[in-house]
């Protein structure tokens, strides 16, 4: 079956600091890929997305793109602030249009960030 | 805009107890999943429900069911409560077969 595998955490760096969480998966076809990022107390929020091979999302400065060929989908951020310290969460479903799409998640890598 | 809301935020059951949760979709959403999150791992997926019924399941027992209400409102029921079952429990919606999938805060559940 589908499965994502994430880098494991905890994550803390400084501010300024570049950032690059690793997630790879296991799928069959093409599926869509996700990030997405719970804050302290918060439920999920979509970070990013990519829906084809070589495909960028981008958000708030994060950017991620899908590589077919390594089946990855790293999470990087040039400089982090100190409000990007919370859990980031990858995963994927199955292509647009395709009924159900439940998402398959990574264990999910905390990250925090000191001034 | 409401978002997606979930009842109650945290509860507190014994072993063999049943619980009831409830989500109200996000506004013009009419698909509704549930997923269990449990402490320091990745949300994993329950179930599914669109025109009120189950259209896709996960790995969970048959103690774990769903409904889905005409106004898409949805409701998450667990029998005999397990201490394994201490999770938070999220609820999302999207549009069936489109778009982004939005979360609740969630439902925390601790089986004592």
């Amino acid at each position: 079956g589908n499965s994502v595998t994430q880098m494991e955490g905890p994550v803390t760096l400084s501010e300024e600091a570049f950032l690059t969480i690793n997630c790879t998966y296991t799928a069959t076809g093409y599926p869509s890929l996700f990030w997405y990022v719970q804050y302290p107390g918060e439920g999920l929020q979509l970070l990013l997305k990519a829906t084809k091979a070589d495909d960028k999302g981008s958000n708030k400065g994060f950017e991620a793109t899908y590589r077919k060929e390594t089946t990855s989908f790293h999470l990087e951020k040039g400089s982090v602030q100190v409000s990007d310290s919370a859990v980031y969460f990858c995963a994927l479903s199955d292509p647009p249009g395709q009924g159900a799409q439940k998402l398959v998640f990574g264990q999910g890598t905390r990250l925090t960030i000191n001034p | 805009d409401a978002g997606v809301t979930q009842s109650p935020t945290h509860l507190i059951k014994t072993r063999g107890q049943q619980v009831t949760l409830r989500c109200s979709p996000k506004s013009g959403h009419d698909t509704v999943s549930w997923y269990q999150q449990a402490l320091g791992q990745g949300p994993q997926f329950i179930f599914q429900y669109y025109e009120e019924e189950e259209r896709q399941r996960g790995n969970f027992p048959d103690r774990f069911s769903g409904h889905q209400f005409p106004n898409y409102s949805s409701e998450l029921n667990v029998n005999a409560l397990l201490l394994g079952d201490s999770a938070l429990y999220l609820c999302a919606s999207r549009t069936w077969g489109e778009g982004e999938l939005f979360f609740g805060e969630g439902s925390r559940l601790t089986v004592l």
